[in-house]
């Protein structure tokens, strides 16, 4: 299986400034022919179910405010959320899908500082 | 809208088996691929099963494969997942999810909780 390690573990940062969240896959989740890293990210407030923010490790999903960016390739993946809100606190998860079983990292949680 | 509505969850003894139901409506439901994932109490989330809709075929993590079951009915568009010999472990919120193209999660139901106790 793909593990996925997420860093830090939580984190707070004061409104209007910059979040900065990490994931690492054990092993490559990009495929060489379209150059498409199999990597979401999802957001999950207190209570409620995930919801999904970013595909394609950079596409955001329906609806996302572009304060969420995805980046990175292979191994290495970054969620930024800049300039940030009180409704942003939650706990993030990045998953692959590049193999089943897919597989979810252990999540970021997110607080103001 | 797309809406995905879980029953099912409850308390049940361990060795005890239970059946989730996942009832969807606000799409065309036959040919999509749908999953379950769980998450225990105050811990991360973990993918059970899925089912593409396309090719018809079901996907397990190795470690409930056997003990949990997935099955679709297109005619009623629901999905289920049938648990049998449950251990204290297994108790979550199961989530219902629907899967798009090649494997993200776009939409998600509330859950219906899981508690195996004695």
């Amino acid at each position: 299986d793909i593990v996925m390690t997420q860093s830090p573990d939580s984190l707070a940062v004061s409104l209007g400034e910059r979040a900065t969240i990490n994931c690492k896959s054990s092993q490559s989740v990009l495929t060489s022919p379209n150059n498409k890293n199999f990597l979401a990210w999802y957001q999950q407030k207190p209570g409620q179910p995930p919801k999904l923010l970013i595909y394609w490790a950079s596409t955001r999903a329906s609806g996302v405010p572009d304060r969420f960016t995805g980046s990175g390739s292979g191994t290495d993946f970054t969620l930024t959320i800049s300039g940030l809100q009180a409704e942003d606190v939650a706990v993030y998860y990045c998953q692959q899908y590049y193999t089943t079983p897919y597989t979810f990292g252990q999540g970021t949680k997110l607080d103001i500082k | 809208e797309v809406q995905l509505v879980e029953s099912g969850g409850g308390l049940v003894h361990p060795g005890g088996s239970l059946r989730l139901s996942c009832a969807a409506s606000g799409f065309t439901f036959n040919g999509y691929s749908m999953s379950w994932v769980r998450q225990a109490p105050g811990k991360g989330l973990q993918y059970i099963s899925h089912f593409t809709g396309g090719r018809g075929d079901f996907y397990y993590t190795d470690s409930l494969k056997g003990r949990f079951t997935m099955s679709v009915d297109n005619a009623k568009n629901s999905v289920y997942l049938q648990m049998n010999s449950l251990r204290a472990e297994d108790t979550a919120v199961y989530y219902c999810a629907r899967v798009l193209a090649w494997g993200w999660f776009d939409s998600w139901g509330q859950g219906t909780l899981v508690t195996v106790s004695s």
